[in-house]
């Protein structure tokens, strides 16, 4: 089983849609937790980060972490064309060199 | 805004060649990562230096290996290309010290021929 498993979707929604991309992982040690936005052939922009547990707000973005269930979430509001990329999760511990471990992505399309 | 620069966005070599992959980061983040990423894979930690000549091997080190001479520059080196390194290959920094937050390079597309 992986540390950290997300759909690789494709999901394709219409414009003005609200999104919700999840990931679960099982390492109860992670305490940091970040969505990454990656367009194609392009590197992966850092677009949201929280430290434990709660909500975060961001313009559009909304990212919810639930350790007690082991999931976290990204939301997007009033989607745009230009939302269209893949979408990352990763976590880290507190302890250590504090490595991410990352999703595998999942590959959003907005339609207009 | 954090700048990771990755010296290379498209690059061709033959089996066997030595090849070296360079990365530069502008602020003075203490780690600095290296990532292949694959169709199907996501991204596979090769190395990580948490400190200047410090390394650490990642999840699939095997043909890969690292420099870090400069707190600012990690190089990735392929010591003997194959065809299965194919692949692009994204640098990352991060600031340390309870800051885990990654910045990307714009990534290196390698094909081996």
């Amino acid at each position: 089983q992986k540390e950290v498993e997300q759909d690789p979707g494709p999901l394709s929604v219409p414009e003005g849609a609200i999104v919700s991309l999840n990931c679960t992982y099982s390492n109860s040690a992670f305490q940091y937790f970040m969505w990454y936005r990656q367009y194609s052939r392009k590197g992966p922009e850092l677009l949201m980060y929280t430290y434990s547990s709660g909500n975060k707000e961001d313009g559009r973005f909304t990212a919810q972490v639930d350790k007690s269930s082991k999931y976290i979430s990204l939301f997007i509001r009033d989607s745009q064309p230009s939302d269209s990329a893949t979408y990352l999760c990763a976590m880290s511990e507190i302890q250590g060199a504090q490595k991410l471990v990352f999703g595998q992505g999942t590959r959003l399309t907005i339609n207009p | 805004d954090v700048k990771v620069t990755q010296s290379s966005r498209y690059l061709v070599k033959r089996t066997g060649e030595k090849v070296f992959l360079e990365c530069v980061q502008d602020m003075d983040h203490e780690n600095m990562f290296w990532y292949r990423q694959d169709p199907g894979l996501g991204l596979r930690l090769i190395y990580f230096s948490y400190d200047v000549k410090m390394k650490e091997k990642g999840d699939i080190p095997e043909g890969y290996s690292v420099s870090r001479e400069k707190k600012e520059r990690f190089s990735l080196i392929l010591e003997s290309a194959s065809t299965n390194q194919t692949s692009m290959y994204l640098c990352a920094s991060s600031p340390g010290t309870g800051r885990p937050e990654a910045f990307f390079g714009q990534g290196t597309r390698l094909t081996v021929v």
